[in-house]
């Protein structure tokens, strides 16, 4: 029979412009939220984090949104570089729980 | 720290039978968390231990799969029998006090 893969959502963007990849939760319980970016060939490498008591929280040339009326998790990255090509995974989890989730992922192509 | 170290890398197999991949957690982690990647099903965890303590195996696929921690510096993943659609790449990560985890490089197993 024919074989049906994960179609992953690309996102395609110009070196030097900003990207944002969008992630809807499951789990209305779920209190920590953490972005993954996983590259060809290797593990997911944890991003950035946020708790569900916070709206926003920075990093290192990446943020994060969490709006929790509609269950949204965003990740912003300024000035994408090529070597931000990657596949980006959001997860949840409870603190009380060590068990985290992961979405189906975002593939991210920098254009040089 | 070198990081979650997994072995081996690659593993090529007969279907039929048994094959046994290794994790050293990070040291001073107490949870360790086995997952699977494949492109039809995405990231899924299998196992999860907490202090040498398995506390959710609900997602082991079947009975032909099995986990152990004997202590906190190692773990195993065994399949028997192995299956052509065992074929994936196996991660084993790590986490302290929180649920974000480090990933290991990943084994990737075909099962021929």
């Amino acid at each position: 029979g024919e074989s049906v893969g994960l179609h992953l959502p690309t996102l395609s963007v110009q070196e030097g412009d900003n990207s944002i990849i969008n992630c809807a939760y499951s789990n209305s319980a779920s209190d920590y939220f953490i972005w993954y970016k996983q590259e060809s060939g290797k593990g997911p490498q944890f991003i950035i984090d946020i708790r569900s008591n916070m709206d926003k929280r920075q990093g290192q040339r990446v943020t994060v949104l969490l709006n929790k009326t509609v269950k949204h998790l965003s990740l912003q990255i300024a000035a994408t570089q090529p070597g931000d090509s990657a596949v980006y995974f959001c997860s949840e989890g409870k603190t009380s729980y060590d068990k985290v989730i992961f979405g189906p992922g975002t593939s991210l192509s920098v254009i040089p | 720290d070198a990081g979650v170290i997994q072995s081996p890398r690659h593993e090529v197999t007969e279907m039929g039978q048994e094959v046994t991949l290794r994790c050293k957690p990070i040291s001073g982690h107490n949870s360790l968390f086995w997952y699977r990647q494949t492109m039809m099903r995405g990231l899924e965890l299998l196992i999860y231990f907490n202090n040498n303590v398995p506390i959710d195996d609900s997602g082991m696929p079947e009975d032909r799969f099995s986990a152990k921690m004997p202590n906190a510096s190692f773990s195993t993943l065994k399949i028997q029998p192995s299956e052509p659609r065992d074929s994936a790449v196996y991660f084993c990560a790590s986490s302290f006090g929180s649920v974000s985890a480090f990933f290991g490089q990943g084994t990737r197993l075909t099962v021929v």
